[in-house]
């Protein structure tokens, strides 16, 4: 049973637009939120994170938003760019647990020139 | 820092062989995490240590797979006897553990093909 999920296996977008990622949460002891970024043949790289205590946490031109009592956080990424084509993977965790992380399925992200 | 370091990063074997992951965390954590990349499944957690020391190995998916980690500059997971539905990409990820909030920094990969 996934505790994290990312519905949109795919999202295009055009260059300059704003790409929003969505991912959904069941556990409601998630208290941490992470956004990874991932290039074909390499691993994943940590983008931008989010404590529960906030509910919006931005990063130049990537946002992170939080709504806990929907489980729901997004990442905005404005303005697109042909580089940001990627898969991106929503992870949450709780406080306790020597930093297990439940990761999504993953959102392939392309924008285009 | 050169990061995760992991190996091989493509293994293509054939139904039964024994294989063998490696992976090297980055020097100064404590905590290393072993994962699975499939298209249905995302990101798998496969088992976890700290201080070298198994704590979480409720992922791995049957007794053909095992993992060690000897010490705090390596780790191991092994399959045996391999399957072709094990073909998948494997992850070593480590991190420093303090006060639950801290990254995982991700190695490149091992591409594992069982034929």
């Amino acid at each position: 049973d996934q505790q994290v999920k990312q519905n949109s296996p795919s999202l295009s977008v055009q260059e300059g637009r704003i790409s929003i990622l969505n991912c959904d949460y069941t556990n409601s002891m998630f208290d941490y939120f992470l956004w990874y970024k991932k290039y074909p043949a390499e691993g994943p790289t940590f983008l931008i994170s989010i404590s529960s205590i906030k509910d919006k946490n931005e990063d130049g031109r990537f946002t992170v938003f939080l709504n806990k009592s929907a489980k729901h956080l997004s990442l905005h990424i404005v303005p697109s760019q042909p580089g940001d084509s990627a898969v991106y993977f929503c992870a949450a965790k709780g406080s306790s647990n020597f930093n297990k992380f439940y990761f999504g399925s993953g959102t392939k992200l392309n924008v285009k020139p | 820092d050169a990061g995760v370091i992991q190996s091989p990063r493509h293994e293509v074997t054939e139904m039964g062989q024994e294989v063998t992951l490696r992976c090297k965390p980055i020097s100064g954590h404590n905590s290393l995490f072993w994962y699975r990349q499939t298209m249905m499944r995302g990101l798998e957690l496969l088992i976890y240590f700290n201080n070298n020391v198994p704590i979480d190995d409720s992922g791995m998916p049957e007794d053909r797979f095992s993992a060690k980690m000897p010490n705090a500059s390596f780790s191991t997971l092994k399959i045996q006897p391999s399957e072709p539905r094990d073909s998948a990409v494997y992850f070593c990820a480590s991190s420093f553990n303090r006060a639950g909030t801290d990254t995982q920094y991700f190695g490149p990969g091992t591409r594992l093909t069982v034929l």
